[in-house]
This record gives structure tokens, sequence and C-alpha cells, in this order.
């Protein structure tokens, strides 16, 4: 079945160390995106690429990076990881003619010790 | 006054019941309204997609859109216990995402 994968679902990392996320898709989806949810909060955009045109969020911390090396993989690194950054990450795709259709991967769950 | 807003719940309905989950919006140039279910520890689902005014129908699920009100409405018939997740509402401004943003989310328990 077409999806997008993320891994890995469950994350630990030490404050201020480095954390790279990964998602990967079989969608053959243009357009890639980053979230960030917070306990009962809606999922908060972080950075989206159309293709390898990437586009950052007003309002995303310059701890996060991201990187889209072909079509499929799409990388979230967080460089110094501080407690408020725990949270769930969740990839989403969509297909270049229906940005507004986003198949999201299962997420990755960050914690911060 | 938040962009989206949502009640946050949690709504419990017993089986059979019909739902009705809400968003009211502000922005007067979204066009394109889409209903997400979120299982917990999972990412977000597309359940239903609407352009512009006017009602849509998927098996139990109905989605209506009322523009002069900034209002959207999801109804689930004969609800079941396998519906319970919470449900964000979302919409944007055009087809390419434009201004495109999630309601908070209403958490929705059915109880066998």
């Amino acid at each position: 079945d077409a999806m997008v994968i993320q891994n890995p679902r469950y994350q630990v990392t030490q404050f201020g160390k480095p954390v790279t996320l990964s998602c990967s898709q079989t969608l053959n989806h243009n357009v890639m995106y980053w979230y960030q949810q917070k306990s009962s909060q809606a999922p908060k955009l972080l950075f989206h690429y159309y293709d390898k045109d990437f586009n950052n969020e007003a309002d995303t911390p310059d701890n996060f990076q991201s990187r889209r090396p072909n079509t499929s993989f799409c990388f979230l690194d967080i460089r110094s990881p501080g407690l408020g950054d725990a949270a769930m990450y969740l990839c989403a795709t969509s297909p270049s003619g229906s940005w507004n259709e986003q198949y999201f991967g299962p997420g990755t769950r960050l914690t911060v010790t | 006054q938040k962009e989206v807003e949502q009640d946050p719940g949690p709504l419990s309905v017993p089986e059979g019941a019909i739902v009705s989950l809400n968003c009211t919006y502000s922005n007067s140039a979204f066009q394109y309204f889409m209903w997400y279910r979120q299982y917990s520890r999972k990412g977000p689902e597309l359940l239903m997609y609407t352009y512009s005014s006017g009602n849509k129908e998927d098996g139990r699920f109905t989605a209506q859109v009322d523009k002069s009100s900034k209002y959207i409405s999801l109804f689930i018939r004969d609800s079941q216990p396998s519906d319970s997740a919470t449900y964000l509402c979302a919409m944007s401004v055009g087809n390419y995402g434009q201004n495109f943003v999630f309601g908070p989310g209403t958490r929705l328990s059915v109880l066998p």
C-alpha cells in the first residue's frame, strides 16, 4: 500500500543533543510537510517542500532544519533540542494539484530528557 | 479571536447516536474546508474535503459549509465506538494550501 512512513516512532534524546527524524513516502507526491503537534493542540506547520523548493514558516525556530535529498525522503533535524521541543512530529505529503489533501504518517513522538 | 475555533470536548455519546462537530472561523477568504480524524498517537487522516458552501455526503459522514455564517459542521450518523477519535477541521484560501490552518480539534468518545 502507498503510504507515509516515519522512523523512529518514538525517540528519546537528551537536552541539547542533536536528533534527526526521518520520513519516507511511496505516494510519489511533490509536496512534503513537517508539523509539530503538542498534546491537545492543532498540528503546527514547521516547513514544507515543493519538490526541492524549501519553504520555512516565519515562526519556525532556527533550531529546526530540514533536508529533502530526493522525492521519497525528508528529514527533520533538531540541532539543540530543548524541553519545549518534546512533541509529536508529523510528516505529511500532498499531490502537486491539491495541497489541501494531506496524507500523514503515524508520527514520531520525541521525548527530551 | 483565533482564526479557527472548535469546542475541544470531550464529547461523549452513546453508540448509534448522531454526532455533530462544528468549527467557526474568522477569515472570509477561506474556500476549501476539510475534516481530518486523528486516533490517539496516530497521524491525522483526511475524512472529507469540500469546496465553498453546501453539503457533501460520504457513507455515514456529512460535511456542511455555511460561508455566510463562517461555520462548518461534520455529522456522523449511527456512530460507532471506532469513531472515537479527535476530529480536526482544516481550511485554506486556495487549492495550493494558501493560509492552510487546522482547528484545535474536538475529542469524541462513542460509548458502547
